[in-house]
C-alpha cells in the first residue's frame, strides 16, 4: 500500500476555502485516492474518493493531476464544524489488503471563528 | 438505514482481566474490520472477517482476538489486558470488496484499562 504524506496540521477561519494536499508517490495503477474525516471519540467518515482528474460531491472536491503522485481535498466555505482530523489514503481492491485500510497521520485543520 | 453500531461505548477494566467488544454491521455488509485508535499509534488495523472468517490481520499479539457470527455481527476480545490496551476501539462494515471509500464506520468503544 502506498504510503501518504500530509501536513500534520493547518488553520483556516469561517468561510475561507481550505485545501489540503497529499503526496503519495508510490500510487500504483489501481489505487484511489480517498479521504476521511474525524471527529474526536467519534470513528472516520468518508468524505470523497477519487482515481484521476477532478470529483466533487456535495461537501468538497477532489482534485488529482495526471501523474497522480498528489492530490488536493478542498473544502469549499469551511464553518467550525469542519474542524476535524482529515486523512488521506490510498489502495485497491487488493485481496491481499482486503478490510486493511491504512491510515497516517492526518491533518488537524482547526477553523477559527 | 441503520450504521454500524459498537457496544458497549465506554468500558474500564482493571489490568490482567479480559474484555469483549461488539459490532453490528450495516445490514447487508459481510465483512469487518476493526481498528485500535491511540495518540501515540495512531489508527492500526487488526484485523478482518467476512463469512465467518479471518482473512485478514495487522500486527498485534495474540491476545487480541475476534469472531464472526453468521449474522455478521463481530465481536473482537483482548485477553489479560494491560495498561497500554486502553484505546478507543473502532470497527467498519463493507460489502467485502470494497474501495477504500467503501468502508463505514462506528463511533466506537473506548476502554480505559486501570
Amino acid at each position: 500500500l502506498a504510503k501518504t504524506t500530509q501536513p500534520i496540521s493547518m488553520d483556516s477561519y469561517e468561510g475561507q476555502e481550505v485545501n489540503i494536499t497529499c503526496s503519495h508517490n508510490n500510487i500504483a495503477t489501481n489505487d484511489y485516492i480517498t479521504w476521511y474525516q474525524q471527529f474526536p471519540s467519534q470513528g472516520p467518515r468518508f468524505i470523497i474518493q477519487g482515481y484521476k482528474t477532478k470529483v466533487t460531491n456535495e461537501v468538497a472536491s477532489l482534485f488529482i493531476p495526471a501523474d497522480r503522485k498528489s492530490s488536493t481535498l478542498s473544502l469549499p466555505r469551511v464553518s467550525l464544524s469542519d474542524t476535524a482530523v482529515y486523512y488521506c489514503l490510498v489502495g485497491g481492491h487488493g485481496s491481499s489488503n482486503t478490510g486493511k485500510l491504512i491510515f497516517g497521520q492526518g491533518t488537524t485543520l482547526q477553523v477559527k471563528p | 438505514k441503520a450504521g454500524v453500531t459498537q457496544t458497549p461505548r465506554y468500558l474500564i477494566k482493571t489490568r490482567g482481566q479480559q474484555v469483549t467488544l461488539s459490532c453490528s454491521p450495516i445490514s447487508g455488509h459481510r465483512s469487518v474490520s476493526w481498528y485500535q485508535q491511540t495518540p501515540g499509534q495512531g489508527l492500526q488495523f487488526l484485523f478482518e472477517y467476512f463469512s465467518e472468517t479471518q482473512r485478514n490481520k495487522g500486527n498485534f499479539p495474540g491476545r487480541f482476538s475476534g469472531r464472526q457470527f453468521s449474522n455478521s455481527r463481530s465481536e473482537m476480545n483482548v485477553s489479560t489486558l494491560e495498561l497500554g490496551d486502553s484505546a478507543l476501539y473502532l470497527c467498519a462494515s463493507s460489502l467485502g470488496q470494497a474501495t477504500p471509500g467503501g468502508y463505514t464506520f462506528g463511533s466506537g468503544t473506548r476502554l480505559t484499562v486501570v
